[in-house]
This record gives C-alpha cells, sequence and structure tokens, in this order.
C-alpha cells in the first residue's frame, strides 16, 4: 500500500545535538511538507519542497535544515539552533485527488529534548 | 493574511447524539477547504473535502459538512457520534490564489464522547 513513513517514531535528544527525522513516501507526489505541531497551535509549516532538489522555508523554518536528493524522500534535521524543538513534528506529501490536492500525512515523530 | 478560525478548543458530545463543529475561513474568493481527524499520537487523516459543485459533501465514517458561502463557513456534521470519534479535528484550507498550493489549518478542536 501507498504511504508515508516517518522515523523514529519517538526521538530523545540532548540539548545541542543535531537530530534528523526521516521521512520516505512512495505515493510518487512531487511535493512534501514538514509540520510542527504543538498543543494549541495546530500545525505549522517548517519546510515545503515541490520538486526533487528544490525547497522553501515555511513559517517557521528557522532553527531547522532539509533536503530533497530523491523524489521519494525529504529528511528534516532539527538542529541546535531552535530554541524549543520539543514537539510532534509531521511529513506530508501532496498528490491530485478527484481534481483537487490532497495531503497525505505520515504518522509523525516525537521529538523530545531532554 | 488568510487564517482559519475554529472557536472550538473542546467540545463534548454524548454518544449517540449529534455533532457540529465549526470552522471559519477569511478570504474574499473560494478556497478549497478540507476537514482532517487526529487520534492521538497519530498523523492526520482526511476526513473530506470541497472545491467545488454541492455546497453539502460526503465524507468518511459518516461525516459531512456544508460550505456556506455567506457565511465563510464549512461546518463538519455528524448525526450520531459513536465513542470511536474522539479524536481531534482540524480545518484547513488551500487558499489557490497564493501562487503555490499550502494548507493553512485552524488550531483544531478536541471532541470528547461521553457515554
Amino acid at each position: 500500500d501507498g504511504g508515508i513513513t516517518q522515523s523514529p517514531k519517538y526521538l530523545f535528544r540532548k540539548e545541542g545535538q543535531n537530530v534528523t527525522l526521516s521521512c520516505e513516501q512512495n505515493l510518487n507526489h512531487d511535493a512534501m511538507y514538514w509540520y510542527r505541531q504543538d498543543p494549541g497551535q495546530g500545525l505549522r509549516l517548517i519546510y515545503y519542497s515541490q520538486i526533487v532538489n528544490d525547497f522553501q522555508k515555511g513559517d517557521i523554518a528557522e532553527g531547522y535544515s532539509v533536503s530533497r536528493e530523491k523524489k521519494e524522500s525529504f529528511p528534516l534535521t532539527v538542529t541546535s539552533a531552535q530554541k524549543n524543538p520539543t514537539a510532534f513534528y509531521l511529513c506530508a506529501s501532496m498528490g491530485k485527488e478527484s481534481g483537487a490536492n490532497v495531503l497525505t500525512f505520515g504518522a509523525g515523530s516525537r521529538l523530545t529534548v531532554l | 493574511a488568510q487564517s482559519v478560525t475554529q472557536p472550538d478548543i473542546h467540545i463534548t458530545v454524548s454518544e449517540g447524539a449529534s455533532l457540529e463543529l465549526r470552522c471559519n475561513y477569511s478570504y474574499g474568493a473560494t478556497p478549497y477547504l478540507f476537514w482532517y481527524v487526529q487520534s492521538p499520537g497519530q498523523g492526520l487523516q482526511l476526513l473530506l473535502k470541497y472545491f467545488s459543485g454541492d455546497t453539502l459533501v460526503q465524507g468518511i465514517k459518516g461525516f459531512e459538512a456544508e460550505f456556506k458561502r455567506s457565511q465563510s463557513s464549512f461546518n463538519l456534521r455528524k448525526p450520531s457520534v459513536h465513542w470511536s470519534d474522539a479524536a481531534e479535528y482540524f480545518c484547513a484550507v488551500d487558499y489557490v490564489n497564493t501562487g503555490f498550493q499550502k494548507l493553512v489549518f485552524g488550531t483544531g478542536t478536541r471532541l470528547l464522547v461521553s457515554p
């Protein structure tokens, strides 16, 4: 079955360390996204990529970095510059469904900074 | 700036009762509209979407939503709630005229179902 796989499900990090969250999709979608979710704040866009080797900053890109070397993969690195990295991170890809763009989400990765 | 408002942070409904979750958006034209559901610790699942045509749309799990242009609203409804419907619900809007189609999400409404 097609879908989005995020790993790891849970991740603990010490302050000052960089961590990378994996996102892989087999839906053949061009566009991929990273969102951050905090209680009571909904989803906020970190980075997005419309095509391989291209990506754009979203609303809260500071302290994060991404790469898009393959269509299937869009890893997110949470750097030590991110002031408050503890959050739930969601990866998504966008494809056409009945003429409209529809987001498909992964199951998420929960990052906790100790 | 475009925005999506879900005025209710929490809603408690008795099992078997009807449900309506509110969503309002700010935009002059008609955007694409979506409702997603999220179970604890999980990703978001698409319930239904509206982009044109009949303003009453049917989704999965017995949910429906009605687009009302005059009120800039896209409220989600279910005639009879089941305990398994307890989750967080997000309204989202795709403002197609921004040059790149990306969703703006509301802050979510958490649904609690009482016995």
